[in-house]
């Protein structure tokens, strides 16, 4: 099975900053079918990315994926407050699907 | 309007055997490619994914805990069920069902998850 590390597992940084966070996978996500979800506490996950680039309906251009093969990357362009929260990355292109650990993005 | 809710037992006594039910609305489970998948988190931890099942039947499990779930469905009443045996403490988890929207998006989106229930807190305990 694929699995998924991300880094940094904290990123400190303060609103208007720039955020890039790093997903690896462990073999080639050779479809590109990587996703990024985001979390804030007590709510279920909401799609942000899919297909390692493809904004979902609704989600700020503020947010862009990008990668392929194995290292893939969430920027957050300016980070507003709502945007603190934690960020999980997923491979679909195989069997069993997997997540990766999670990037905490915090205030500064 | 889309919807997942996530219903089933609060409380489950080790080594019994849990089961929980999906149900979906404002979507038909026969269209193709769709799917539902659940997922977990214990808590302050990670998302887990456990299994999905899709319109065309097909199923697949989380490597490690494939011999303890069995995910099925009722298209006629918009269910999916996820049965896991065998509960241990390490299983308490808030456990979610997320849609797999096929068709409705491009193919790079067929089976990414698009819309999730508010998830339901298992906890397992004598």
């Amino acid at each position: 099975e694929i699995v998924l590390t991300q880094s940094p597992g904290t990123l400190s940084l303060s609103p208007g900053e720039r955020a890039t966070l790093s997903c690896r996978a462990s073999q080639s996500v050779d479809s590109g079918y990587l996703a990024w979800y985001q979390q804030k506490p007590g709510q279920a996950p909401r799609l942000l990315i899919y297909g390692a680039s493809s904004r979902a309906p609704g989600v700020s251009d503020r947010f862009s994926g990008s990668g392929s093969g194995t290292d893939f990357t969430l920027t957050i362009s300016r980070l507003e407050p709502e945007d603190f929260a934690m960020y999980y990355c997923q491979q679909y292109d195989s069997s069993p699907r997997t997540f990766g650990q999670g990037t905490k993005v915090e205030i500064k | 309007q889309v919807t997942l809710e996530e219903s089933g037992p609060v409380l489950v006594k080790p080594t019994e055997t849990l089961t929980l039910t999906c149900t979906v609305s404002g979507f038909s489970f026969s269209n193709a490619r769709m799917g539902v998948t659940w997922i977990r988190q214990p808590p302050g931890k990670a998302l887990e994914w456990l299994a999905h099942i899709f319109s065309n039947d097909e199923r697949s499990y989380n490597t490690s805990l494939k011999s303890r779930l069995t995910i099925s469905e009722d298209t006629s009443k918009s269910q999916v069920v996820l049965t896991m045996t065998n509960m241990d403490p390490v299983d308490t988890a808030t456990y979610y069902c997320a849609r797999n929207p096929g068709d409705e998006y491009d193919i790079s989106g067929y089976y990414t998850l698009d819309y999730w229930g508010q998830g339901t807190l298992v906890t397992v305990s004598s």
